[in-house]
């Protein structure tokens, strides 16, 4: 019930293109749903985070879609840059007590030329 | 820059012996979170601490590992009798009050021989 899934594991997208990350979780008790963003041998940065009471989030070219009753949530990446290639990892949490994190897999992007 | 610190940055250790990792939050936060992150894969929790008191140390194996924060000075993380299984890149995270927004220091590796 602790578990988030994510997927896919790898993604090779064509620069310009819009790679779309997913993520699934089952605790009802998770009500914050940030995604990270870390590159080799740094630590995972914060890129944008959502709760339930909105669909959609914005921030320049993240947007995270939500969908509550689907309990999944999706990180898109719009005209992605060869930058943008780096491990993204979303998690979830309790906005109460505890506060701890709970991550997806991974997904490593690849943004070609 | 008042980013969360680690160190040291690499740490490497001979089976048996103890592993100190330190961890100086971002000024103003008084909550720490340490992940381990094995390769190709998703941070796990390990333990959330406050200023003198662990909140929530559901994620720390039960033998060897031990943390703390005191009233002064960095959270320490602290491995005893290391094992091989015990290379991870550990990371700290902090935050400013009984929140999610967690911000990432660059880590530790610990590399067991």
């Amino acid at each position: 019930q602790q578990q988030v899934k994510q997927s896919p594991q790898s993604l090779i997208v064509q620069k310009g293109g819009i790679p779309i990350i997913n993520c699934a979780y089952e605790n009802t008790a998770f009500d914050y749903f940030p995604w990270y963003q870390q590159f080799p041998g740094k630590g995972p940065a914060l890129l944008i985070a959502i709760r339930p009471d909105v669909s959609e989030k914005k921030e320049g070219r993240f947007t995270i879609s939500f969908n509550k009753s689907a309990k999944q949530f999706s990180l898109h990446i719009m005209d992605s840059q060869p930058g943008d290639s780096a491990t993204y990892f979303c998690a979830a949490g309790p906005t109460g007590g505890g506060n701890k994190l709970t991550f997806g897999t991974g997904t490593q992007l690849k943004v070609e030329l | 820059n008042a980013g969360v610190m680690q160190n040291p940055r690499h740490l490497v250790r001979r089976r048996g012996q103890e592993a100190r990792l330190r961890c100086s939050p971002m000024k103003g936060h008084s909550h720490v979170y340490w992940y381990r992150q094995l390769p190709e894969e998703g941070l796990k929790f390990m333990v959330y601490l406050q200023k003198e008191n662990i909140i929530d140390e559901s994620g720390m194996p039960k033998e060897r590992f031990s943390a703390e924060f005191p009233k002064e000075g960095p959270s320490i993380l602290r491995i005893q009798q290391v094992v091989r299984g015990d290379s991870a890149a550990y990371f700290c995270a902090s935050s400013a009050r009984v929140t999610n927004e967690q911000f990432f220091g660059p880590g530790t590796r610990l590399t067991v021989l």
